[in-house]
């Protein structure tokens, strides 16, 4: 019964490859979100989707390209990879509205090599 | 713009010491402020929130208040145990944001036995 829950936990590959996270949530929220977490713990949001629609996109590389087939999932597509990808990747979610807390998964640590 | 700054870590206690985690905050509009914590391999969870001046948010122990007159949130708890031993996070949240959260750096708290 994961409320957020993302997949793969671990991802290994090369630079240059192409790969996708993906991330679901059971709990009824309307707004789903991914952030990136580098080395030093310093975390920041990439995307934001509401209902499907994206609502946030902050200056993300276009190699990023997010996805949400419905409500409850939002994947997270990666093309040409760079070692300056390698981080830690958090899907979250939250009721629409302000003051919303936000849940979150647990995360999807990237490694390039 | 909007930003938030939180006191260097790490930060090294003994068991039932008091802490305190430094967090203050810059931003346009009247924000909502929140601590998330982050336990060692799992995703971030809220910790408290406050949502106008001079609120108290409070769980676990743990208190902040929200000072628009020093722009801060500070975290407190008076008696820490080893499982609060995690990074935490001070965010920020402004109304017409969309859900965004913006957070500070994160301060890694160790407690000893």
């Amino acid at each position: 019964d994961t409320a957020v829950s993302q997949t793969p936990k671990y991802l290994v590959t090369q630079m240059g490859n192409d790969k996708s996270i993906k991330c679901e949530q059971n709990l009824g929220h309307d707004t789903m979100y991914w952030y990136k977490q580098d080395s030093k713990k310093f975390l920041k949001i990439m995307f934001s989707y509401n209902n499907k629609e994206l609502i946030i996109n902050e200056t993300v590389p276009n190699r990023f390209s997010p996805k949400s087939p419905d409500k409850a999932h939002l994947n997270l597509h990666i093309n040409s990879l760079e070692l300056g990808d390698s981080a830690v990747y958090f899907c979250a979610s939250s009721h629409e509205g302000g003051n919303q807390p936000q849940h979150f998964g647990d995360g999807t640590r990237l490694s390039i090599l | 713009g909007n930003s938030v700054t939180q006191m260097e870590g790490p930060v090294t206690l003994s068991e039932e010491a008091f802490l305190t985690i430094n967090c203050t905050y810059t931003a346009t509009g009247y924000p909502s402020l929140f601590w998330y914590v982050q336990y060692p391999g799992e995703g971030l969870q809220l910790l408290l929130k406050a949502t106008k001046a001079d609120d108290k948010g409070s769980n676990k122990g743990f208190e902040a208040t929200y000072r628009k007159e020093t722009t801060s949130f500070h975290l407190e708890k008076g008696s820490v145990q080893v499982s609060d031993s995690a990074v935490y996070f001070c965010a920020l949240q402004l109304g017409t944001s969309y859900g965004k959260l913006t957070f500070g750096q994160g301060t890694i708290l160790t407690v000893h036995p």
